[in-house]
C-alpha cells in the first residue's frame, strides 16, 4: 500500500460530459502529480501541484484542470470528454517539489467513455 | 521531445534465475532516474531510484546500474520468483531550473517467470 488514495477505483460516463477524480496524497506529502495511462502513449505526465500551487505542466489537454486543496488533497477535472480519454488515471505524491525524491502510486480511476 | 525506451517487450526468465531489464535514455539533463513495478490492477510500485552522480544502487534482491557514457540504464533481480512478475518501467526526471518536472517513463518490459 502506498498510503495514496484515489476515488472512484472506476468511472463510466458518455462523450460531452465531466468528471471530477480525487487524490488523496501520502501522508505529510506536500506535492501530488497526475498522470494518464494509456495503451498507445504509455504512462504521461499531466501536471504538478506542490502545496496548493500549480508547479508543472506536462501533456495536459486544455479540457483537463486540476486544484489541490488546503488539506493537501487534490482533484482532476476533466470536461468535454471524448473517447480518447479512455484511460487509467494516476495520482502520486512525494514530499518536496525540488528534491530527487520517488513519487508514490495511487492504484489509480479507470475512466471509460462511451 | 526527448523520451526514455525500453529494449524488450517481454523477458521471460526462469524461477530462481537473475532478471536483467534494460532501458535507454536520451535526455543528458535527466538526473535522477527510477525504475517502478506495476502489477495488474494496480499502480507504479517504487522499486529503486538511482541519482545521476552515482553508477550503481542495491537495494533488496535488486541493483540498478547507470552508465551515463551511452545513457543507459539497468534493473538487475536476483533469484527471481513468481512475485516478481509485473510489467516494470524506468523513469527518468530532467533537472529544471524553474521548479519540479513530472517523471518520463519509458514504454515498460513485461517480465515473465516460468517456473
Amino acid at each position: 500500500d502506498s498510503g495514496v488514495t484515489q476515488t472512484p477505483k472506476h468511472l463510466i460516463t458518455a462523450t460531452g460530459q465531466r468528471v471530477t477524480l480525487r487524490c488523496s496524497p501520502r501522508s505529510g506529502d506536500l506535492s501530488v502529480y497526475w498522470y494518464q495511462q494509456s495503451l498507445d502513449q504509455g504512462l504521461q505526465f499531466l501536471i504538478q501541484y506542490y502545496n496548493g500551487e500549480e508547479r508543472a505542466k506536462g501533456n495536459i489537454l486544455e479540457r483537463f484542470s486540476a486544484q489541490q486543496f488546503p488539506d493537501l488533497h487534490s482533484e482532476l477535472n476533466l470536461s468535454s470528454l471524448e473517447l480518447g480519454d479512455s484511460a487509467l488515471y494516476f495520482c502520486a505524491s512525494s514530499s518536496e517539489a525540488y528534491s530527487n525524491q520517488p513519487q508514490h502510486f495511487g492504484d489509480g480511476t479507470r475512466l471509460s467513455i462511451l | 521531445g526527448e523520451s526514455v525506451g525500453l529494449h524488450l517487450p517481454t523477458l521471460s526468465v526462469q524461477e530462481g534465475d537473475n532478471s536483467i531489464i534494460n532501458c535507454a535514455y536520451s535526455n543528458s539533463a535527466s538526473d535522477y532516474f527510477i525504475w517502478y513495478k506495476q502489477e495488474s490492477g494496480k499502480g507504479p510500485q517504487f522499486i529503486i531510484d538511482i541519482r545521476s552522480n552515482m553508477d550503481k544502487r542495491q537495494g533488496q534482491r535488486v541493483t540498478v546500474l547507470l552508465n551515463k557514457t551511452v545513457k543507459h540504464l539497468s534493473l538487475q533481480i536476483a533469484a527471481t520468483q513468481p512475485g516478481d512478475s509485473a510489467v516494470y518501467f524506468c523513469a527518468e526526471k530532467a533537472r529544471s531550473g524553474g521548479g519540479a518536472d513530472g517523471l518520463t517513463f519509458g514504454k515498460g518490459t513485461h517480465l515473465i517467470i516460468q517456473p
